[in-house]
C-alpha cells in the first residue's frame, strides 16, 4: 500500500510560533505537494517540489517556507503562524505525468 | 472563471439513486482524476482517467476530451457514499500538480 503519512492529525498552535508540518512517502515518488483546503475556496496550491532541494512557490506561497533535504520528506514551515493560517492542510503525492496521486491524511491546524 | 467547474455544489439524494456529478474545465489536460473526501477524512482518489470510462464497483467515471467534461456516476446510492467528491485536472508534466474543482457535497437519506 502507497503510504503518505502526515505527521500530525490535530495541532492547535499559538500565533507567532514556527510550525513545521513534515509529509513522507514511501514510493520514491518525486513530486510533492503541499495544498490548503478552506470552506468555499477548495484546494490551493501553497508550495511543491520535483526534486531533493528543489522547490517551487504555488499560488499562495506568502507567508509559508518548504524543505526537501530528502526525496520521501517535504517539510511544509509556517515562519510565524497567524490565525488566517488555521486551515486544512494536505501533502499530495506523485510520481508524474498521467500517474495516480496519493494524499495524506490531512493535519488540520488552528492557530490562535 | 475557475478553470475546473463542478455541478452540483451540493446534492441530497435518497438511498438506491443513481447519482450523477460533472465537472468541466477548460483548459488542456493530460488527466482528471476524480477524489472522495468523507467528514473529517483525507482524500482518497477513486479514478484516474485521460479517456473513455472506467467503472470499479458502483462508480463510474466518464470523460469526453472534445468537450472537456467528465460526469462520476453512482449506481444503487447508499448512505456511506455521503461526502464530498472533488474534480482534479492534470495539467501535465507532473511537477505542476493538481488543479481542483470546488467539490460536490452529496449526502445520501436512508
Amino acid at each position: 500500500d502507497v503510504k503518505v503519512t502526515q505527521s500530525s492529525r490535530y495541532l492547535v498552535k499559538r500565533t507567532g510560533e514556527k510550525v513545521f508540518l513534515e509529509c513522507v512517502q514511501d514510493m520514491d515518488h518525486e513530486n510533492m505537494f503541499w495544498y490548503r483546503q478552506d470552506p468555499g475556496l477548495g484546494l490551493r496550491l501553497i508550495y511543491f517540489s520535483y526534486d531533493v532541494k528543489m522547490k517551487e512557490k504555488g499560488d499562495i506561497p506568502e507567508g509559508y517556507s518548504v524543505s526537501r533535504e530528502k526525496k520521501e520528506r517535504f517539510s511544509l514551515i509556517l515562519e510565524s503562524a497567524s490565525t488566517n493560517q488555521t486551515s486544512m492542510y494536505l501533502c499530495l503525492s506523485s510520481g508524474g505525468m498521467n500517474t495516480e496521486a496519493f494524499f495524506g491524511q490531512g493535519t488540520r491546524l488552528t492557530v490562535v | 472563471k475557475n478553470e475546473v467547474e463542478q455541478s452540483p455544489q451540493n446534492l441530497t439524494a435518497q438511498e438506491g439513486e443513481f447519482i450523477t456529478i460533472n465537472c468541466s474545465y477548460s483548459v488542456g489536460i493530460s488527466a482528471l482524476h476524480w477524489l472522495q473526501q468523507h467528514p473529517g477524512g483525507g482524500i482518497v482518489s477513486l479514478f484516474m482517467l485521460s479517456s473513455g470510462k472506467k467503472k470499479h464497483g458502483r462508480l463510474i467515471a466518464t470523460i469526453n476530451i472534445q468537450e472537456k467534461h467528465s460526469s462520476l456516476h453512482i449506481t444503487a446510492s447508499h448512505p456511506r457514499d455521503s461526502a464530498v467528491y472533488i474534480c482534479a485536472v492534470g495539467r501535465g508534466g507532473g511537477a505542476d500538480g493538481l488543479t481542483f474543482g470546488k467539490g460536490t457535497h452529496l449526502i445520501i437519506q436512508p
